[in-house]
């Protein structure tokens, strides 16, 4: 299975601050997948990267950027976090030969 | 656009019992399937996955589930629940393999001695 990694796993912020969350993968996946969840809404895409070059948006892309700054690193920022940011996060790579998704441990973040 | 509802939001089980979970879909065209589980504080795993073929596929930990395209679902069962069966279980479908998944809101099991 893919090694996904996340950090923080835990991160508490204030309204109005900006954060990053970081995500490595030691795979060699080419395509990774920003997703939030939230109770009873299951997990949403907010952004996908098919390479270094080809970020895309998802679902629920306002109010988040990302950064693929090599194969291996894919990062998501909240530039001004709000309460409704409140959520847990993942972070996935895509195994092109086994078709399926793999997924990190989560961060979950908290905007007070 | 595709959906995924997952009808059943908790679920409550015997030890021993039998487990089934409802997973219906929207999607357009032959869909790509996926049951996955998150035990309490952990990432998504994977259990089992369709892409074509046999409708009745096996996964891991004694899962298996049924596509019926009549139905348009993708039921999970599990002859005899463990308690560390107890987890939230997430359906999903994705618009090619493995891609852009759409996931249900999940179902949460719990596993009674």
């Amino acid at each position: 299975d893919a090694d996904v990694t996340q950090t923080p796993r835990n991160r508490i912020t204030k309204t109005g601050k900006r954060i990053m969350l970081e995500c490595s993968q030691t795979k060699g996946h080419d395509r990774m997948y920003w997703y939030r969840q939230d109770p009873g809404l299951g997990l949403r895409l907010i952004y996908y990267s098919f390479d270094v070059k080809d970020i895309n948006k998802g679902e629920i892309s306002d109010g988040y950027s990302v950064s693929r700054q090599a194969q291996a690193k894919f990062s998501l920022s909240l530039e001004s976090a709000i309460p409704n940011q409140t959520a847990l996060y993942f972070c996935a790579t895509r195994d092109g030969a086994r078709e399926t998704q793999y997924f990190g441990p989560g961060t979950r973040l908290l905007v007070l | 656009a595709q959906s995924v509802t997952q009808p059943d939001i908790h679920i409550t089980v015997s030890e021993g019992a039998s487990l089934e979970l409802r997973c219906n879909y929207s999607y357009g065209a032959t869909p790509y399937l996926f049951w996955y589980v998150q035990s309490p504080g952990q990432g998504l795993q994977l259990l089992l996955k369709y892409f074509s073929g046999d409708t009745l596929v096996q996964g891991i930990k004694g899962f298996e589930a049924e596509f019926k395209r009549s139905q348009s679902s993708f039921n999970l069962r599990k002859p005899s629940v463990h308690w560390s069966d107890a987890a939230e279980y997430f359906c999903a479908v994705g618009e090619a393999a493995g891609n852009k998944l759409t996931f249900g809101g999940g179902t949460r099991v719990l596993v009674k001695p």
